[in-house]
């Protein structure tokens, strides 16, 4: 059973046409990361919550925005997304203090600009 | 002191073969060293973790090996199999409470037939 779902798999939008990618998770972890994949590089960390605290990393532009309204979902916003914010979104979750320190990923979703 | 550094970039092993990808990290915090492998198209998935407190892991034809003076770790396919071929990626971080980790750029891998 999946256990940190990405929807949708694969996203079209346009040049500065605002865009949402969701995650959700079965695991009740209470850390949840957003990274940006680009074709043949590592995982860029974006950002995450720990909780309820968001944390942004330095390097991460402000048209970057994120929400978690609950434990289980977490919202990436692409407020006007350029060429190169192509790239496949990984969201994945961690359990703080539990057995393992295993961050769990999801599928990604793949982002298209137009 | 936040880098891992991953090599090599591209690896071709022929079936039977034993893949070595390495990787070297700076920070002595670092306290958590996972190795994901990610198929095209998809999310990376953990494959093998390590901890400083031994110097080597085995799970079936996986297993690391760990240089904690050395700053080192490796990641050692046994029998490689073409259902192997996959970029792998090394990971290092200080574990515990936020469990952020630091990325090699990763090593694809294609096992010949």
């Amino acid at each position: 059973d999946a256990m940190v779902i990405q929807n949708p798999r694969y996203q079209v939008t346009q040049f500065g046409k605002p865009v949402t990618l969701s995650c959700s998770q079965t695991l009740n972890h209470n850390v949840m990361y957003w990274y940006q994949q680009k074709s043949s590089q590592a995982p860029k960390l974006l950002f995450h919550y720990y909780d309820k605290d968001f944390n942004n990393e330095a390097d991460t532009p402000d048209n970057f925005q994120s929400r978690r309204p609950n434990t289980s979902f977490c919202f990436l916003d692409i407020r006007s997304p350029g060429l190169g914010d192509a790239a496949m979104y990984l969201c994945a979750t961690h359990m703080s203090g539990g057995s393992t320190d295993t961050q769990y990923f999801g599928p990604g979703t793949r982002l298209t600009v137009l | 002191q936040q880098q891992v550094k991953q090599s090599p970039q591209s690896l071709i092993v022929q079936k039977g073969g034993i893949s070595i990808i390495n990787c070297a990290y700076e920070n002595t915090a670092f306290d958590y060293f996972p190795w994901y492998q990610q198929f095209p198209g998809k999310g990376p998935a953990l494959l093998i973790a390590i901890r400083p407190d031994v110097s080597e892991k085995k799970e079936g034809r996986f297993t690391i090996s760990f240089n904690k003076s050395a700053k080192q770790f490796s990641l050692h396919i046994m029998d490689s199999q073409p259902g192997d071929s996959a970029t792998y990626f090394c990971a290092a971080g200080p574990g515990g409470s936020q469990g952020n980790l630091i990325f090699g750029k990763g090593t694809k891998l294609s096992v010949k037939p």
